[in-house]
């Protein structure tokens, strides 16, 4: 059985573009989570889709957004990157209950 | 409301000794609580669960964890440590709803265990 899979790996951008983050969940999953990790904070909370709605957010900024497709993979959009978006980015997919978390993507704000 | 405090931001140990990492909750109805484990640039394992089965919780790569309810914690141990245990280590809380929700999963700040040779 497949796992998470997210894409890119790593990503490099300037500031003021935009990233597209990918995540693919395991089959069968409907929820998908986002969570950043920057240098030091631990893992943040940004956004929950369950079923192609979005169920809740992290405190973050409007320029971060996102969608759920409806074959239940995950797109996650930031605006306007600031150098401070520098992080990890993980996603998770969860039946109920647990969490199964992608390999992550890197994004890099020069 | 649910929380997660991980009382270690760090621990170091000798190869071959025992490894304890701290976790305490606290959680408005029956939890779910999980361990985590990350190496670096890496996603996140699970390395055991509790769900309201066995107080004493058996995990992968000989981790276990105990549930104890009256002290709102979930420890994590490892009779003897090795190097490939240095890595970040996360304490999740989940709490389910009686109507079947769940709120969003609570993660510890993380507690990073460094091995020594």
């Amino acid at each position: 059985e497949a796992g998470v899979t997210q894409s890119p790996t790593h990503l490099i951008k300037t500031r003021g573009q935009q990233a597209t983050l990918r995540c693919s969940p395991i089959s069968g999953h409907t929820s998908v989570y986002w969570y950043q990790q920057a240098l030091g904070l631990g893992l943040q909370f940004l956004l929950w889709y369950d079923e192609g709605e979005e169920r809740n957010r992290g405190n973050f900024p409007p320029r971060f957004s996102g969608r759920q497709f409806p074959n239940y993979s995950s797109e996650l959009n930031v605006n306007a990157l600031e150098l401070e978006d520098s992080a990890l980015y993980l996603c998770a997919s969860s039946p109920v209950g647990e969490l199964f978390f992608g390999e992550g993507s890197r994004l890099t704000v020069l | 409301a649910q929380s997660v405090t991980q009382l270690d931001s760090h621990v170091s140990v000798s190869e071959g000794t025992p490894v304890l990492l701290r976790c305490n909750y606290s959680s408005s109805y029956s939890p779910s609580l999980f361990w985590y484990v990350q190496h670096p640039n890496k996603g996140l394992q699970l390395l055991l669960k509790y769900t309201s089965a066995a107080t004493l919780v058996k995990g992968i790569n000989g981790f276990e964890a105990e549930f104890k309810k009256s002290e709102t914690s979930f420890h994590l141990t490892k009779p003897s440590a090795h190097m490939s245990d240095a890595a970040e280590y996360f304490c999740v809380v989940i709490t389910l709803h009686a109507s079947g929700g769940s709120y969003i999963p609570t993660f510890g700040r993380g507690t990073s265990l460094i091995v020594h040779p």
